[in-house]
């Protein structure tokens, strides 16, 4: 894996359910993985910074996974609400460096 | 809580002409950062810059584009010739450390209009 890569690009889910996407980054030279959260019209919202493999982070109905040997993450939100629809984002650091790179969002739209 | 900050919220220029984007970190942060989303694209990295001066920048960077921290409060990002492909959504961040393991801050962003 060369880019930073979500999915799905977006999901609909029915008020209550849970859901779950994806991040792929490159695992070499890996040192951060950063998740954002990013409401229409709002400044981007740090969720978590994930470091370790095997890493488990989790903020009230929202957590996330980080596998740094394969390259991927997963956000998991639990009972979703419509306050949850939101792009969420999620980006990668490389060791010796600051710059994140961003995939492409995962936009989820909670129906009530 | 503090926030960043970014004026103006939309900015529309006519291509060939300088434009500044002015944004307000939060004011114990060190490390400063100017971010863009072309429409239909991936958020990319334009520029770092700690101590009064650049620490990384992007390929994007080229000689059109300068920051500078005039007075202690605010960053800026100038563009001096704009391009039409320069509109985008340009967001400013700061952190308080240069580790990787600290979260950036994001403004929300001025929308720049390139005609």
């Amino acid at each position: 894996i060369l880019n930073v890569e979500q999915s799905p690009q977006s999901l609909h889910v029915q008020e209550g359910d849970s859901t779950n996407f994806t991040c792929s980054f490159p695992s070499s030279n890996f040192y951060a993985l950063h998740w954002y959260r990013w409401e229409t019209a709002k400044s981007p919202e740090a969720l978590f910074v994930m470091t370790l493999n095997g890493d488990e982070k989790k903020k009230g109905r929202i957590s996330a996974t980080l596998n740094t040997k394969e390259g991927y993450s997963y956000l998991y939100i639990k009972g979703s609400q419509p306050e949850d629809s939101a792009t969420y984002l999620c980006a990668s650091i490389k060791a010796a460096g600051n710059k994140l790179t961003f995939g492409g969002g995962t936009r989820v739209l909670v129906k009530p | 809580e503090p926030e960043v900050t970014q004026t103006p919220s939309h900015q529309v220029t006519q291509m060939g002409q300088e434009v500044i984007l002015r944004c307000v970190p939060i004011s114990n942060h060190l490390y400063f950062y100017w971010y863009r989303q072309i429409l239909g694209q991936k958020v990319e990295f334009l520029v770092s810059f700690y101590n009064n001066e650049i620490s990384e920048k992007s390929e994007i960077f080229d000689d059109q584009f300068s920051v500078e921290r005039p007075d202690g409060s605010n960053f800026t990002l100038k563009i001096r010739s704009t391009k039409l492909e320069d509109s985008a959504m340009y967001f400013c961040a700061s952190s308080l450390r240069r580790v990787p393991t600290y979260e950036q801050y994001f403004g929300p962003g001025t929308r720049l209009t390139v005609t």
